[in-house]
């Protein structure tokens, strides 16, 4: 099994701000992704991480409002930019090794004012 | 597009008693299904995968079931505990998904009372 850590666990924001969350993975993993989970809604996926090249958003979602890094096999960044209190949400860091079992981490807790 | 359902939406239940919680899917062409359970405010904690090939998979007192054929699963949660109240989510994993996604149902969210 995957060990996913991610940085901040929980972060309150002004509107128009941005915030960078960080994933970190115990081990080299193919695939990365980013989910979205509003209030009392189920998960959402924002994009997949993919190393060396841009990542490849979900319908709804763009660059410009969750750049995303990945710079090695162990490593992702989500930017949530010029946020409004739509964005209020928890954001989660996903793994998964080929058809293999998925993983997640804790999430981070964002609340925008 | 796959589609997820989960029923009950919620349930609520007295200590000891066994959970039956149902997931179906429209797509049946799947490499396999993931049962997770999600604490409030938390990140998922993955429980049960069960492969294709699979008709049950089992840990401790989860046991989770699989018909591709007809796109349904359950998971049952034998002798309910207190510390079992949580969502659970199912997540079948397509074989024709491009860019290898997993589609959510919306989640059972349990309540075992003491």
């Amino acid at each position: 099994s995957a060990v996913i850590s991610q940085k901040p666990s929980r972060d309150i924001c002004q509107r128009g701000t941005s915030l960078t969350i960080q994933c970190q993975v115990d081990s080299q993993v193919t695939m990365m992704f980013w989910y979205r989970q509003q209030p009392g809604q189920s998960l959402t996926l924002i994009a997949t991480a993919n190393q060396g090249s841009e990542a490849t958003y979900e319908s709804g979602f763009v660059i410009d409002k969750f750049p995303i890094s990945r710079p090695n096999l162990t490593f992702s960044t989500l930017t949530v930019s010029n946020m409004s209190p739509e964005d209020s949400s928890i954001y989660l860091c996903s793994v998964r090794q080929g058809s293999h079992e998925q993983y997640f981490g804790p999430g981070t807790r964002l609340t925008v004012t | 597009k796959q589609e997820v359902t989960q029923i009950p939406a919620a349930l609520s239940v007295p200590e000891g008693e066994n959970l039956v919680l149902n997931c179906s899917f429209t797509d049946s062409a799947i490499y396999n299904l993931q049962w997770f359970r999600q604490d409030p405010g938390k990140g998922l904690t993955s429980l049960l995968l069960i492969q294709s090939s699979q008709r049950e998979q089992t840990s401790g007192r989860l046991n989770a079931s699989l018909d591709k054929s007809s796109g349904r699963s359950t998971l049952y949660i034998a002798a309910s505990q207190p510390g079992d109240s949580a969502t659970y989510l199912c997540a079948p994993y397509p074989i024709k998904a491009a860019g290898n996604k997993l589609t959510f149902g919306g989640g059972t969210r349990v309540l075992v009372k003491p």
